[in-house]
């Protein structure tokens, strides 16, 4: 059973384009999201952190929300510098040590 | 910069060798982590390691072996792998306190099998 689950799985954007990218998970007790932006042939880089809902946060063009089932990354205005894989991640617990469990990821194209 | 470096970023060896990829953080973080990352996959967690102790080992074949000497530093060492190995490694930290899960990633190590 899936976790976290991402979509779209991919997104095309024209340049100045705004849209958001959706993360849904079903873990109880939530301690957390993450965001996290990964660049091809690179690992990921941390975003944000969301602890509660109604809860948001701000990076330059992205913003990220969360309520008590899903959360979303809002790009406003976005520039071809902002395409990459964004991925999100919540804390789980499978043997008694959480740690971090990551969607597929969305992958945004940003064109000119 | 992260803070977490890993070499080498990019390694081609064939079904019968040995190799090691290393992984050092410069964060002063008490936990590390190693994923296994493949095209449509979300992030696998291989090992972790919190306070030099392995606390997960997430099925992994034996073919694929942590070592953790220190707080800083983290290997993985590979043997005999198969093709479906190749993938991109990734190596993450963290500093594990009640509540903090941020982890940050190291570049990877683009391996193939051949």
């Amino acid at each position: 059973e899936d976790q976290v689950t991402q979509s779209p799985e991919a997104l095309r954007l024209q340049e100045g384009e705004s849209s958001s990218l959706n993360c849904s998970y079903t873990v109880s007790g939530l301690r957390g999201l993450f965001w996290y932006r990964q660049d091809p042939g690179k690992g990921p880089e941390f975003l944000f952190t969301l602890y509660s809902a109604g809860e948001e946060k701000e990076k330059e063009r992205l913003k990220a929300t969360l309520t008590k089932k899903e959360s979303f990354l809002h790009i406003t205005a976005p520039k071809p510098e902002d395409s990459a894989t964004y991925l999100c991640a919540v804390p789980f617990s499978s043997s008694g040590y959480s740690t971090l469990t990551f969607g597929k990821g969305t992958m945004l194209l940003v064109s000119p | 910069e992260t803070g977490v470096t890993q070499t080498p970023r990019h390694l081609v060896m064939g079904m019968t060798n040995k190799k090691s990829l290393k992984c050092e953080q410069h964060l002063g973080h008490n936990a590390m982590y190693w994923y296994k990352q493949s095209a449509k996959k979300p992030l696998e967690l291989m090992f972790v390691y919190s306070l030099e102790e392995r606390v997960e080992n997430n099925s992994v074949p034996s073919r694929f072996s942590p070592e953790c000497p220190n707080s800083s530093h983290l290997f993985l060492h590979l043997h005999t792998l198969q093709p479906e190995d190749s993938a991109l490694y990734l190596c993450a930290s963290s500093q594990v306190e009640q509540g903090a899960f941020e982890q940050y990633f190291g570049p990877g190590t683009r391996l193939t099998v051949t």
